[in-house]
């Protein structure tokens, strides 16, 4: 079953706005991860955030993690048209640390 | 090689058949994963491989799945006796820590 799911699924915005996406998660972790993807193929790592952390920044891409509330939030600042793919969030399990288990995704479009 | 490489990027099979997909990961990395994802949908994890371990294999859905890897390097995800809602494309990915690089996938139609 999914650990994390991904809110919105979908969301439209015009090159220049800023981008949330919002990743909830069901059981305690040891760190978050966020991917994208492209064409529905292969994912790439774009940042991981431990669960002693609470915000990590990485370019225009910042990311929050609430343990309390089991949410994370990845926030692209003035997107551009090439930011258009899939997001998904990644939890491994704190009692299994080994496994990582991928949430829905959020399909982002950015026009021009 | 550079990256993670799966084969064949298409399979097309008819209902019934066996197939094979192959997985090389990065080199020096003890971590090996198969998911798999429809159309539109997330990621299911499948089965794990870290080093000489036993895999983690409770993200298979049926008996007719079942991967090796050999040598703790490459990894062959076998489906037996394959059906249509196995089209799906197959993700592999490995990793040395926690970050996970992906290959491209392995298309997978079954008619």
């Amino acid at each position: 079953s999914q650990q994390g799911e991904e809110d919105p699924q979908a969301l439209s915005i015009q090159e220049g706005e800023n981008a949330t996406m919002n990743c909830s998660y069901k059981t305690s972790i040891n760190n978050l991860q966020w991917y994208r993807q492209n064409s529905g193929r292969g994912l790439v790592h774009l940042i991981l955030i431990r669960s002693n952390e609470r915000e990590k920044h990485s370019g225009r891409l910042r990311v929050t993690l609430d343990t309390s509330k089991k949410s994370s939030s990845l926030l692209i600042t003035a997107s551009r048209a090439a930011d258009t793919a899939s997001y998904f969030c990644a939890t491994d399990l704190s009692y299994n640390t080994d496994k990582l288990i991928f949430g829905t995704g959020t399909r982002l479009q950015v026009f021009p | 090689g550079a990256g993670v490489s799966q084969s064949p990027s298409n399979k097309v099979t008819e209902k019934g058949k066996d197939v094979e997909l192959r997985c090389d990961p990065i080199s020096g990395h003890t971590a090996l994963y198969w998911y798999r994802q429809s159309l539109g949908q997330g990621l299911e994890f499948l089965i794990y491989f870290q080093g000489n371990s036993a895999p983690d294999k409770s993200g298979l859905p049926s008996d007719r799945f079942s991967a090796e890897r050999t040598g703790g390097s490459v990894s062959t995800l076998t489906i037996q006796r394959t059906q249509q809602e196995d089209s799906a494309v197959y993700l592999c990915a490995s990793s040395l820590n926690e970050k996970l690089f992906f290959g491209s996938g392995t298309q997978l139609s079954v008619l």
